[in-house]
C-alpha cells in the first residue's frame, strides 16, 4: 500500500527558531509533493509544493528539500513565528490518471513567543 | 468571492439517519474530491470526480454516496451504513491533474 510517513507528530519551537518536518514515501510513482497548512477548524491551505526534478524550493521563510534517492522530503520554516502555529501535512500525488493525493498524518507545530 | 464553499459548517446526525453535505465551487475546476479527517490522522479520500456525471471510489467509500450532476457541485451523503461518521469532512477541487484546493470543512457529529 502506498504510504507517506510524516514525523514528528508534534513539534515545539521558540520564536525565531527553525521548524523542520520530515516525510518519506514508499512508492516511486509520485510526481508532485505539496505541503498544506491547516489552522484549527479550517480547511488545509496549500503552502508550497515541489516536483521531483528539483532538489530544493524556497518561498519566503518556507523551504522544501527533496531527496529523490532517499525518497524523502522535508519542510523547513525559518524564523518561525507564533502565527505559524498550525498543523502541517505533506502529501504525494500519484503519477497515474487518478492524480490522487496521499497524505501524511500531520505535524502539529507550536511556536512559543 | 471565488472559491469553495461547504455547508453546513456544523451538522448533527441521529442514529440511522442519512445526511447530505454540500460542496460548491466557482473556480471552474473539473475535478472535485471528498476527504474525511479524524483527530491525529491525515486526510483520507472518500470519493472523487474528474468530470460531470462520473465519480470514483476513494479509499474509504463504504457508507458514503455522491453525485456529480453539475460541474460546480459535488454533494456527499453520509448514509446510515456508515457506523462511525463523526469526523471533519473536507471538499477539494482542482483543474484536472493540478493542485487541489480545499473548502472550509463540515464537522459532523453523531448524537
Amino acid at each position: 500500500q502506498q504510504q507517506v510517513k510524516q514525523s514528528p507528530q508534534s513539534l515545539i519551537v521558540q520564536k525565531g527558531g527553525i521548524s523542520i518536518i520530515n516525510c518519506a514515501y514508499e512508492n516511486t510513482a509520485f510526481d508532485y509533493f505539496p505541503w498544506y497548512q491547516q489552522f484549527p477548524g479550517k480547511g488545509p491551505a496549500l503552502l508550497i509544493a515541489i516536483r521531483p526534478d528539483v532538489s530544493e524550493k524556497k518561498e519566503g521563510r518556507f523551504t522544501i528539500s527533496f531527496n529523490k534517492s532517499a525518497k524523502q522530503f522535508s519542510l523547513h520554516i525559518m524564523d518561525s513565528q507564533p502565527g505559524d502555529s498550525a498543523t502541517y501535512f505533506c502529501a504525494a500525488r500519484r503519477m497515474d490518471s487518478s492524480y490522487k493525493l496521499i497524505f501524511g498524518s500531520g505535524t502539529r507545530l507550536l511556536v512559543r513567543p | 468571492d471565488g472559491g469553495i464553499t461547504q455547508s453546513p459548517k456544523y451538522l448533527f446526525r441521529k442514529e440511522g439517519q442519512n445526511v447530505t453535505l454540500s460542496c460548491e465551487q466557482n473556480l471552474n475546476h473539473d475535478a472535485m474530491y471528498w476527504y474525511r479527517q479524524d483527530p491525529g490522522q491525515g486526510l483520507r479520500l472518500i470519493y472523487y470526480s474528474q468530470i460531470v456525471n462520473d465519480f470514483q471510489k476513494g479509499d474509504i467509500a463504504e457508507g458514503y454516496s455522491v453525485s456529480r450532476e453539475k460541474k460546480e457541485s459535488f454533494p456527499l451523503t453520509v448514509t446510515s451504513a456508515q457506523k462511525n461518521p463523526t469526523a471533519f469532512y473536507l471538499c477539494a477541487s482542482s483543474i484536472f491533474g493540478d493542485t487541489q484546493y480545499f473548502g472550509p470543512g463540515t464537522r459532523l457529529t453523531v448524537l
